[in-house]
């Protein structure tokens, strides 16, 4: 079964400041795909990035860029000049794509804080 | 407009008397899921599908039923709810798995209490 780790139960940032969020998962698939959500207070469920395994290159949206290291199965993000919106609850995931295709799961994490 | 609707979006309910909790997608999505968001935890899939009458069980299945009859809906069936099944569900649904059709997209939530 996979996992998904998230270390950090809180983090803060002072806005116009870069931050990066840990992400670590065990896995003995080869092929699979990395997510991480922003859940704001409304609790709706907004997707920030997504990397595939098979991908040596890291992704990146505008400010936000992961740090994706296959070997080590971590899978962090950073959020480049944070902005007050950037406070939330952001969850990283992991989604099978062969054995299990379409099964998921989410670490259990990290509230943002973004400091003005 | 593209989206996952869920209804309802607020339950009180008792113990023991079965509810349904209903999730549509008009963008003609292959793969369904249900996931379940408690306090301090992330989001667990309770049940997924990867085509009409084709499911598989997530990591927190007991207590719960679903069906894909049709390629929209896919309903989440408490058949006697208990009260450790309070929580925050959440319907997610996919084109496909390859590239951009693995991104999710999700309902709004149904927040669901059991007394």
């Amino acid at each position: 079964a996979q996992t998904v780790t998230q270390s950090q139960p809180e983090m803060s940032v002072q806005e116009a400041e870069t931050v990066t969020l840990s992400c670590t998962y065990d896995t003995s698939e080869s092929d699979y795909y990395l997510f991480w959500y922003k859940q704001p207070p409304s609790r709706q469920m907004i997707l920030v990035i997504r990397q595939e395994a098979y991908k040596q290159q890291n992704a990146t949206e505008n400010r936000f860029s992961v740090n994706f290291q296959k070997a080590a199965k971590s899978f962090s993000l950073k959020i480049s000049d944070s902005q007050l919106g950037d406070a939330a609850m952001y969850f990283c995931a992991y989604r099978s794509f062969n054995t299990n295709a379409g099964k998921s799961t989410f670490g259990d994490g990290t509230t943002l804080t973004v400091k003005p | 407009e593209a989206q996952v609707t869920q209804n309802p979006r607020y339950l009180i309910t008792v113990t023991g008397k079965k509810l349904t909790v209903t999730c549509s997608q008009n963008m003609n999505h292959e793969y369904m899921s249900w996931y379940r968001q408690d306090p301090g935890l992330g989001l667990r899939q309770i049940y997924y599908s990867m085509n009409v009458e084709v499911t598989d069980k997530g990591d927190v299945p007991e207590g719960y039923k679903v069906s894909r009859k049709e390629k929209r809906n896919f309903p989440l069936i408490l058949e006697s709810p208990s009260p450790n099944q309070t929580s925050l569900y959440f319907c997610a649904s996919s084109l496909g798995l390859s590239g951009s059709k693995n991104i999710q997209y999700f309902g709004a939530g149904t927040r669901l209490s059991v007394l």
